[in-house]
């Protein structure tokens, strides 16, 4: 039971370039949630989703897209990378609790 | 929608110390959690704690959500408790948490 996993772990992007962000949960929940860290900050919520096939913006959804084909999978695209992108992005599942994954550190130079 | 405040924003501690770390709401919530960000950047539920009082070996914490606050505790603090801690409430139709921007605390040896 891996819970929720995140891939990369690290990336570092050019302007202008596109990337996807992998989220996957084993735990079988509805909700899953991307969000951004910049430093010294807390969370902002990017996107969420209810369940498989519906998803909605969250604070700060500028700049990015997301997809739920599948209960298990969270994908969030970046189409063009910008540097205020630059970021750690944490995908989350709730049931009662919230479950993170370790977080994606992106940074667009 | 939902603000999360928390205070103070930073606390040194000596080890062995007390602290009080606050979060207050200002709305009704369904949900309030307390995480733990480490300093290699990983989040750590420690309390789901929609109402009342829950403890954790030298962490503690209450809610009340009548009067929109809760209180983490910790006591006998060690090195290893540095870090930033965060608050988060579910408010809203959305289902989504919304964090507060965290206590940075620092236990000196």
């Amino acid at each position: 039971n891996a819970g929720v996993t995140q891939t990369p772990k690290f990336r570092i992007l050019k302007i202008g370039q596109s990337m996807t962000l992998q989220c996957t949960q084993d735990m079988n929940h509805n909700y899953m949630y991307w969000y951004r860290q910049d430093p010294g900050m807390g969370l902002k919520l990017i996107y969420y989703s209810v369940g498989a096939g519906i998803t909605d913006k969250g604070e700060v959804p500028n700049g990015y897209n997301v997809s739920r084909s599948t209960t298990e999978d969270f994908p969030l695209r970046l189409e063009l990378a910008a540097p205020s992108q630059t970021s750690v992005y944490f995908c989350a599942t709730p049931q009662g609790e919230l479950f993170f994954g370790e977080g994606s550190r992106l940074t667009v130079l | 929608g939902i603000q999360v405040e928390q205070s103070p924003p930073d606390l040194i501690l000596q080890e062995g110390a007390n602290s009080t770390l606050r979060c207050n709401f200002s709305d009704s919530v369904n949900n309030l959690q307390w995480f733990h960000q480490n300093p290699w950047g990983q989040l750590i539920n420690l309390f789901y704690i929609p109402s009342g009082t829950k403890q954790n070996g030298r962490l503690s914490a209450t809610t009340v959500a009548t009067e929109r606050y809760s209180l983490l505790y910790i006591s006998s603090s060690q090195t290893t408790d540095s870090g930033v801690y965060f608050c988060a409430a579910l408010g809203g139709s959305q289902g989504n948490l919304i964090f507060g921007k965290g206590t940075k605390l620092s236990v000196k040896p």
